[in-house]
């Protein structure tokens, strides 16, 4: 499957615990993406990477969430002291840099349940 | 303020009828616009785009999306619906200044047989 994969596909945590995702992109995609996905909502942008570099990060992405994407291949997001507001399912995307202007691929996504 | 509007949370169709479903934009400098299905337990796959050029664009699966600028609108539409097309639709827009994109809330769509 050369697809944007996604791990873990489920996590469980309780609060104020640290809680980590990975996400690797299409091979040789060189934009990446997370968002925020919460029930009955669309997905919130929260970071945007061009290779290594981290270009984009929203206004509300609080302190305790932080993303790298190391040598420009796949990409973690961190999230620490985590609440209960952090449920939600974690998107990844994958861009080429050539092709369709700004098609994103999107993995299957992590569901976090903070308990 | 960059949004986007999907004001029907479920549109119901019967199969072989035209469907739309409607979204509207709002966002600052020209509007990339897209379109994107979620079918359940599946990722979000990418429907068709508007960049630039005819404000009718093709997309997969038989889809199309008219842009108006006029309206800030960008509805999706297909002239005969199937049973199969039964999915979660998104709306979404790129800022026009950053990278950054912003989606609709979704539209669920119901084809019945």
């Amino acid at each position: 499957d050369t697809g944007v994969s996604q791990n873990p596909r489920h996590k469980i945590t309780k609060r104020g615990q640290n809680v980590t995702f990975r996400c690797d992109p299409i091979s040789e995609h060189n934009r990446l993406y997370w968002y925020r996905q919460t029930l009955g909502q669309g997905p919130e942008f929260l970071t945007y990477f061009q290779n290594e570099a981290q270009l984009e990060k929203s206004r509300l992405l609080s302190d305790r969430f932080s993303a790298e994407r190391p040598k420009g291949s796949f990409s973690t997001l961190e999230i620490q002291r985590t609440e209960q507001g952090d449920s939600a399912m974690y998107l990844c995307a994958s861009s080429p840099k050539f092709g369709i202007p700004y098609e994103q691929y999107f993995g299957p996504g992590t569901r976090l349940t903070v308990t | 303020a960059q949004s986007v509007a999907q004001p029907e949370d479920q549109v119901n169709v019967a199969e072989g009828n035209p469907l739309t479903v409607k979204c509207t934009y709002s966002v600052s400098g020209n509007p990339y616009l897209f379109w994107y299905v979620q079918y359940p337990n599946r990722g979000l796959q990418f429907l068709l785009k508007y960049i630039t050029g005819d404000n009718l664009v093709k997309g997969s699966y038989g889809f199309e999306a008219e842009f108006n600028k006029s309206q800030t609108s960008f509805h999706l539409k297909k002239p005969s619906a199937l049973v199969s097309d039964s999915a979660l639709y998104f709306c979404a827009v790129r800022d026009g200044n950053f990278n950054k994109f912003y989606f609709g809330s979704g539209t669920k769509l119901n084809v019945k047989p």
